[in-house]
């Protein structure tokens, strides 16, 4: 069965620092993955998704991820963090061989410090 | 384009009432998905629909959750008896064809809590 592991209840950071907001993940196939950003009272904002191909993919506002096969790893980067990076963050993983199902991670709010 | 329509976006009902969630997804969008999301946790996938059937409800508490895509379009997820512990945001995405790999579009959510 599909599933995803976000360690960290929560990470601080100092704004301007690089931030890391880990993932990992397990699938019988080949993976699909996605990162997701909620704000308070709204849904789910996509940043980014690894399909295939290199394993750094670049999203939305500045943010990365750096997909690691061997380590089932997919932690999401950012080189400078501001204030308004300030939110819930969430991994998401699809399974290729098998349907649509995308199952998420518990999730990890991201607290950058002015 | 739009973006995934729901409604209402908050809900406070007493224990053993009924309640009724509407989703509009993005327009073309075959796959619908409906997840519970409990307050500190990650979305739960509570049922998705490919066009108008169901692909996978496994997680649906079929004894008191209900939902139906009558023409592949919009979707009600209906709740009768609610309990206490159904308060939470139900989230419903949508997804273009499944040709290529896209991601999930989410709706705003409702807020729904039970007392």
């Amino acid at each position: 069965a599909q599933s995803v592991a976000q360690p960290e209840d929560q990470v601080n950071v100092a704004e301007g620092n690089p931030l890391t907001v880990k993932c990992t993940y397990s699938v019988s196939g080949n993976p699909y993955l996605f990162w997701y950003v909620q704000y308070p009272n709204r849904g789910l904002q996509f940043l980014l998704k690894y399909i295939t191909g290199d394993n750094l993919v670049k999203g939305s506002y500045g943010f990365e991820a750096e997909f690691n096969k061997s380590q089932t790893s997919f932690h999401l980067k950012k080189p400078s963090a501001l204030v308004s990076d300030s939110a819930l963050y969430f991994c998401a993983v699809r399974d290729q061989n098998r349907d649509d199902k995308i199952i998420f991670g518990k999730g990890t709010r991201l607290h950058i410090l002015p | 384009e739009a973006g995934v329509a729901q409604s209402p976006r908050y809900k406070i009902i007493e224990k053993r009432q009924s309640v009724a969630f509407w989703c509009n997804p993005i327009s073309g969008h075959a796959t619908l998905y409906w997840y519970q999301q409990i307050l500190g946790q990650g979305p739960k996938l509570l049922i998705q629909f490919q066009n108008n059937g169901v692909v996978d409800d496994s997680q649906l508490p079929k004894d008191r959750f209900s939902a139906e895509r009558l023409k592949g379009v919009d979707s009600t997820l209906k709740i009768q008896p609610a309990k206490l512990e159904d308060s939470a945001v139900y989230l419903c995405a949508s997804r273009a064809p499944p040709l290529g790999v896209t991601e999930a579009f989410f709706g705003q959510g409702t807020r729904l809590t039970v007392v």
